[in-house]
This record gives C-alpha cells, sequence and structure tokens, in this order.
C-alpha cells in the first residue's frame, strides 16, 4: 500500500543551528501535507501543513518544502531551540473521502546544548 | 480553541478485563473522530474513523469485536478494548476533525497509556 518514510531516523543538532527534516512519499495524487511534533507521552501536534499546489509554506521558525517531482517533503526549523527536542513525523491525507491521515515512520530530533 | 482531551491518560488492567477510553472535544463539535494506535518508537497507526451516529470504519486487520468504538454525540467517542491481552499494551490516541468545512484539520488527544498485566 501507499506509505510515508522518512529518511533519518534520528537527527541530532546544536541548540541554535537549523534543523532540516525529511520526508518521502509515495502518493503523487496527495493532496495535502502536514508536519507534526510529537512530544514524550504526549499527542501529536500541527506545526505546519502545505498544499499540494505549492512548494514552500512559511510559518514561525519553521518553513516546509514541497518537491512533487521528486515526491519529498521537509521540515526547516530556524535557530533550533532544547524545546523542539521531540519526534517529528510527516503526514499525507488520503485522497478519498474518508480524510485519513498516513503517517511517516518519524524522526527524532535532538538538540545539544 | 480546538482541544481534544482523553481519559484516562494511563490505565493499568488485568489480562481477560475490558478496558474504555473516552475521547472528547471540548470546544468543537466532530463529526469525525479517528483512532489511533501507536507501540514505543513507532508511527501512529489507524485503528478506525468514527463517525457520530453510525458504525465505525476499521482498517484492515484491526478486529472490530475487540475495539469497540461508540461515536454517540458530536463531542464523544469511546473505545472499548474487550477481553484485553499484554499484547493490547500501548498507546492510544484519538483525533477529532473540526467539521466538513475543514476536513484536513485534525486535532490530537493527549493520548491513553494502557498497560495489560
Amino acid at each position: 500500500g501507499e506509505s510515508v518514510g522518512l529518511h533519518l531516523p534520528t537527527l541530532s543538532v546544536q541548540e541554535g543551528d537549523n534543523s532540516i527534516i525529511n520526508c518521502a512519499y509515495s502518493n503523487s495524487a496527495s493532496d495535502y501535507f502536514i508536519w507534526y511534533k510529537q512530544e514524550s507521552g504526549k499527542g501529536p501536534q500541527f506545526i505546519i501543513d502545505i498544499r499540494s499546489n505549492m512548494d514552500k509554506r512559511q510559518g514561525q521558525r519553521v518553513t516546509v518544502l514541497l518537491n512533487k517531482t521528486v515526491k519529498h517533503l521537509s521540515l526547516q526549523i530556524a535557530a533550533t531551540q532544547p524545546g523542539d527536542s521531540a519526534v517529528y513525523f510527516c503526514a499525507e491525507i488520503g485522497m478519498d473521502s474518508s480524510y485519513k491521515l498516513i503517517f511517516g515512520s518519524g524522526t527524532r530530533l535532538l538538540v545539544r546544548p | 480553541g480546538a482541544v481534544v482531551s482523553q481519559h484516562p491518560s494511563r490505565v493499568i488492567c488485568k489480562s481477560g478485563t475490558s478496558v474504555k477510553i473516552e475521547c472528547r472535544s471540548l470546544d468543537f463539535q466532530a463529526t469525525t473522530m479517528f483512532w489511533y494506535r501507536q507501540f514505543p518508537k513507532k508511527s501512529l497507526m489507524l485503528m478506525a474513523t468514527s463517525n457520530e451516529g453510525s458504525k465505525a470504519t476499521y482498517e484492515q486487520g484491526v478486529e472490530k469485536d475487540k475495539f469497540l468504538i461508540n461515536h454517540a454525540s458530536l463531542t464523544l467517542s469511546t473505545l472499548t478494548v474487550t477481553s484485553a491481552h499484554p499484547e493490547d499494551s500501548s498507546f492510544y490516541i484519538c483525533s477529532a476533525t473540526v467539521g466538513r468545512q475543514r476536513p484536513y484539520e485534525q486535532y490530537f488527544g493527549p493520548g491513553t497509556r494502557l498497560t495489560v498485566t
């Protein structure tokens, strides 16, 4: 079946540096992509989303890039802070009317002080 | 806004017993709620989609008789793990959509840690 996957299971960065978390998706027909942050023992928290008709979207300290040609999604976090340490998941919305989220396998971000 | 709660946050039960987990949308009406299961260091796996007033739609491989879902109102969905076994120990998370106007937006609850002894 279709799936969303990540290249790096763990990313360690120095506090203050920029972080880039990558994700590959397989369903070229997906219309909507979301990045979630999950802290230990908590539910996923929405970070930023992007529609397939866009290639870039910026939020506060975060930017999502979408490359539909190679079916690649990335999350950039500027000036990474200790509070950014968490597991990050990309997800895509299935194209049927159920609006089910298909989650990637996740990347753990560790921020070194 | 768009807050989803779950109760309990943690539960320990004995093998063979049943346990109910509640998912509530606190400040909005949720026409659709989703139930996920998450194993340690793994991603979220969708178990079922729950629409208010109708039967839940289960994902392939999820036993509907074991994981009973009831969506009795627009603000409450429950997941009952029946005759629980240690392999049912997991982190269960629900989410809710705000409405048909914004079906892409899912708001997640804080999760329920189930431990079956």
